[in-house]
C-alpha cells in the first residue's frame, strides 16, 4: 500500500533552518510529482510546493519563495524539504502528498514549532 | 489565485442524520474540485475528486455534487468517525493549488 513517513520537524528558534524528510514506499515514487502542504494551528490547508516527478520542474507558493526549497532522490524513495529564514508564521504540521491532478495520498505529518 | 470558500465553519450534527457542506470558488473551477477528511495525528484522506467521484475505499455515504463555483458534500447516516474537519481543494488552475479553510463536523 502507499505510504508516505514525514520526519525531521521539530523546535526551532526564529530565523533558523530545518529540513524535513518524506520517505515513499509502496509506489513507483520516480513516476509521481509530490508536494508539500502544511496546516497551522487552526487555520486550514495551504499548499507550499510541487516538485515534479524528474526533480526539474518545481513551484513554489509566495509565502515560501525564496526560503524553501524542494528536492527529492528517486533511487532512495525520498522527499525534502529544506526551510530557511523560519519565523512563528511557519509553525504548523507539515505533510507530504502524492500528486495526481488532486493529492491522492498523503503522510501523517511532521510538526514544526519556531519559537524562541 | 482561486479563494475557496467553504460553510458553515462548524456544523453540529446528531449520529446518523445527514451533514451538508458548501464550498465555493472564486471563479469556476468546473469540476476540478476535491474533498478531504482531516483528523488530528492523521493522514488527510482523499473522499472525493472530480467534484463527485468517491475515491477509492470511500463509502456510499459520502456524495459529492456541484460544478463551476458552488460545491457541496454530503454524508448521509453519519458515523463515529465521520466526526472530522472536511476540507475543499480546487486544482484546475495551478499553481498555486488552494483549498477552503475547512468545515469541522462535531456531535450535536
Amino acid at each position: 500500500q502507499v505510504l508516505l513517513v514525514e520526519s525531521g520537524g521539530g523546535v526551532v528558534q526564529p530565523g533558523g533552518s530545518l529540513t524535513l524528510s518524506c520517505a515513499a514506499s509502496g509506489f513507483t515514487f520516480h513516476n509521481y510529482g509530490m508536494h508539500w502542504v502544511r496546516q497551522a494551528p487552526g487555520k486550514g490547508l495551504e499548499w507550499l510546493t510541487f516538485i515534479q516527478n524528474g526533480g526539474n520542474e518545481k513551484f513554489f507558493a509566495d509565502s515560501v519563495k525564496g526560503r524553501f526549497t524542494v528536492s527529492r532522490d528517486n533511487s532512495k524513495n525520498i522527499l525534502w524539504l529544506q526551510m530557511n529564514g523560519l519565523t512563528a508564521e511557519d509553525t504548523a504540521v507539515y505533510y507530504c502528498a502524492r500528486a495526481r491532478l488532486y493529492f491522492d495520498f498523503w503522510g501523517q505529518g511532521t510538526p514544526v514549532t519556531v519559537s524562541s | 489565485e482561486i479563494v475557496m470558500t467553504q460553510s458553515p465553519a462548524t456544523l453540529s450534527v446528531s449520529p446518523g442524520e445527514r451533514a451538508t457542506l458548501s464550498c465555493r470558488a472564486s471563479q469556476s473551477v468546473h469540476s476540478n474540485l476535491a474533498w478531504y477528511q482531516l483528523k488530528p495525528g492523521q493522514a488527510p484522506r482523499l473522499l472525493i475528486y472530480g467534484a463527485s467521484t468517491r475515491a477509492t475505499g470511500i463509502p456510499d455515504r459520502f456524495s459529492g455534487s456541484g460544478s463551476g463555483t458552488d460545491f457541496t458534500l454530503t454524508i448521509n447516516n453519519l458515523q463515529s468517525e465521520d466526526f472530522a474537519v472536511y476540507s475543499c481543494q480546487q486544482y484546475n488552475n495551478w499553481p498555486p493549488w488552494t483549498f477552503g479553510q475547512g468545515t469541522k463536523v462535531e456531535v450535536k
